[in-house]
């Protein structure tokens, strides 16, 4: 099955950028979802189809997607960007359809 | 407004069975993919099992196959997670989530999850 690869943590400074990346063979040639998830609280739609903000989502966070790499970076942070977030693509690589998650990666502001 | 609201979760007995409900409003119940994702305390997001907006395809990870069984309601708009053979592994909070039958379109609204603890 596809293995998506995120860094544990990423720290950064209020006001830096922070970039969050999500490896996969190929992953460029996927579609690639991210979601924001805050301590006990459901998952958040945040960049979807690689690049596209999902209703309500800040133009501070972006996404792009090339090669073997697919990135969310999120600019001007705040405290309230804390969060774990995960990315999320389609498995076509195997014969049957399944969903795949990246492990997460949680953001600290310092 | 959408609204994903699951219930069911509770403390069960490895071997044992749990039924878990999704019921959806706010949105063409018909038109999108129901999915159920689970996340074990402190770990990740894993997806679990999907069915389509008409019901008659099913979707099953490896690691509940032959143990869950999804199924939809249209006459209440509910889509159920029939788990049985429960094993510790299982025990985590359980999130239903709608998305568009493009299978690659995104989770694009998620409930507020429901907990299933196995243990005996």
């Amino acid at each position: 099955s596809y293995v998506l690869t995120q860094p544990p943590s990423v720290s950064v400074a209020p006001g830096q950028t922070a970039r969050i990346t999500c490896g996969g063979n190929n992953i460029g040639s996927l579609s690639v979802h991210w979601y924001q998830q805050k301590p006990g609280q459901a998952p958040v739609l945040v960049i979807f189809h690689d690049r596209d903000r999902s209703s309500g989502i800040p133009e501070r966070f972006s996404g792009s997607n090339a090669g073997n790499t697919a990135t969310l970076t999120i600019s001007r942070v705040g405290a309230g960007d804390e969060a774990d977030y995960f990315c999320q693509v389609w498995d076509r690589s195997s014969d049957q359809t399944s969903w795949v998650f990246g492990g997460g990666t949680k953001l600290t502001v310092l | 407004e959408v609204k994903l609201l699951e219930s069911g979760g509770n403390l069960v007995q490895p071997g044992g069975s749990l039924r878990l409900s999704c019921a959806a409003s706010g949105f063409i119940f018909t038109n999108y993919v129901i999915v159920w994702v689970r996340q074990a305390p402190g770990k990740g997001l894993e997806w679990v099992s999907g069915i389509s907006g008409g019901g008659t395809t099913t979707y099953y990870a490896d690691s509940v196959k032959g143990r869950f069984t999804i199924s939809r309601d249209f006459s209440e708009n509910t889509v159920s997670l029939q788990m049985n053979s429960l094993r510790a592994e299982d025990s985590a909070v359980y999130y239903c989530a709608k998305k568009k039958a493009d299978y690659s379109a995104p989770f694009d609204f998620w409930g507020q999850g429901v907990l299933v603890i196995v243990s005996s």
